[in-house]
Order: C-alpha cells, then structure tokens, then sequence
C-alpha cells in the first residue's frame, strides 16, 4: 500500500542535541515538503524538493536544513536544537494538486 | 499578512445536522483550494478540493463551494457525525509553483450527539 511515514513519531531531547526527522513515501511523488505546526496556527512551509538533488527553503525561515538524495526519501536535520524548534513537523509529498501527508513528529526540545 | 484565513477557531454543530465551515482568501492568483482535516497527534487528511474555474464540487457527504467575486469557498458537511469532529484546514495553491500550499489557522469542529 502507498504511503507517507515518518519517524520518530514522538521525540524529546535536550538542547544542543543533533536530531534528524525521517520521511518516506512510497508513492514515487516527485515533490516533497516539509511543514511546521503550532497548536492553533496554520501549516508553514519549512522546505521543499522538486526532485532528486532539489531542495528550496520554504516560507518560514527555519534553521532546519534537508537532503534529497533517492525520491521517495526527504529527512530534516538540525544541528544544534532548542526550545524554540518544539513544535510539530509534517512531511508531505504530492505528484499533481493534492498533498498528501505523514503522520507528524511532535518534537519537545527541553 | 495572512492569505487565507479561517476566521472561525471553533464550530459545535449537533449530529444529523450540517456543518459549514469557512475561509477567505486575499490572493486573486490562487488557482486551487483544498481542504483537509486533522486528527490530534496526526497528520492531515485530505478531504475535497475545487479548481478555481468551478464554483462547487461534491464528494458524498462534503461539497465545496467557491465564490470567486466574493474570495470565499466553504464546505458543507451533510448529515454531520460524530466522527467528523476535528480540525479543518482550509489551503490554497499559486499557479506553477511546485504545487506549494497556503494554509489558513483551521476550524475545530464539534460534532455533539
């Protein structure tokens, strides 16, 4: 079955520790992005990938970088967290209009 | 500055009824309007979509409207049920550009029995 995943579901970490977010897809989708949320607020665009070797900064600045090196995989990284990065990410893919989404990870940076 | 907003944070609506939910766009670019929904804890879940040439499109129990003088689209949920009690997320997406989305705060939606 075609599918979007991503791991850790639930993370909590100390400040100063490098974390890497995974996602995958099985859905062969070209286009893959990565979203932050906040309770209560809207999904921001934290990066995105046209494609294998493509990567684009989205439109809420973040000191998050990505890797796009196979299609169906698109994992986040940052080097140094803090308690400002807590917060939920979404990784998304999509092949036409509609995105379709992961399950999140919650990150709980102390 | 916001481009698509929900402005409506919540909606209690009883079962059987219907739900209508709201959002407003700024963009006069914005080609394609989706809307999702989000359990707590997961990913959203997309429900129905319209293309800006429409002004309505029905998939069950959903249909979205889309008013294009007014920069208006809503979605009726008929009858409610308690399984639709969640968050709704209103996106909108520019001509050509990756298929990127803008999203709107979202509505939570109660549905009580």
């Amino acid at each position: 079955e075609a599918d979007i995943y991503q791991t850790p579901r639930y993370l909590v970490i100390g400040t100063g520790k490098k974390i890497t977010l995974e996602c995958s897809q099985t859905m062969g989708h070209d286009k893959m992005y990565w979203y932050q949320q906040d309770p209560g607020m809207e999904l921001h665009l934290i990066h995105y990938s046209y494609g294998v070797n493509s990567t684009e900064k989205g439109d809420l600045s973040s000191e998050s970088t990505v890797s796009r090196i196979r299609t169906e995989h698109f994992p986040l990284t940052l080097e140094s967290a803090r308690p400002s990065h807590t917060s939920q990410y979404l990784c998304a893919s999509s092949e036409f209009r509609e995105q379709f989404f992961g399950p999140g990870t919650r990150l709980t940076v102390l | 500055d916001q481009q698509v907003k929900q402005n409506s944070p919540s909606l209690s609506v009883q079962e059987g009824r219907i739900s209508i939910l709201n959002c407003d766009y700024t963009n006069s670019m914005f080609d394609y309007f989706l809307w999702y929904k989000k359990y707590p804890a997961e990913g959203p879940t997309f429900l129905i979509s319209i293309s800006s040439i429409k002004d309505k499109n029905e998939d069950g129990r959903f249909t979205v409207f889309l008013n294009k003088s007014a920069k208006h689209l809503s979605l009726h949920i008929v009858p409610s049920q308690p399984g639709d009690s969640a968050v709704y997320f209103c996106a909108a997406r520019f001509t050509g550009t990756a298929s990127k989305l803008t999203f709107g705060t979202g509505t939570r939606l109660q549905v009580t029995l």
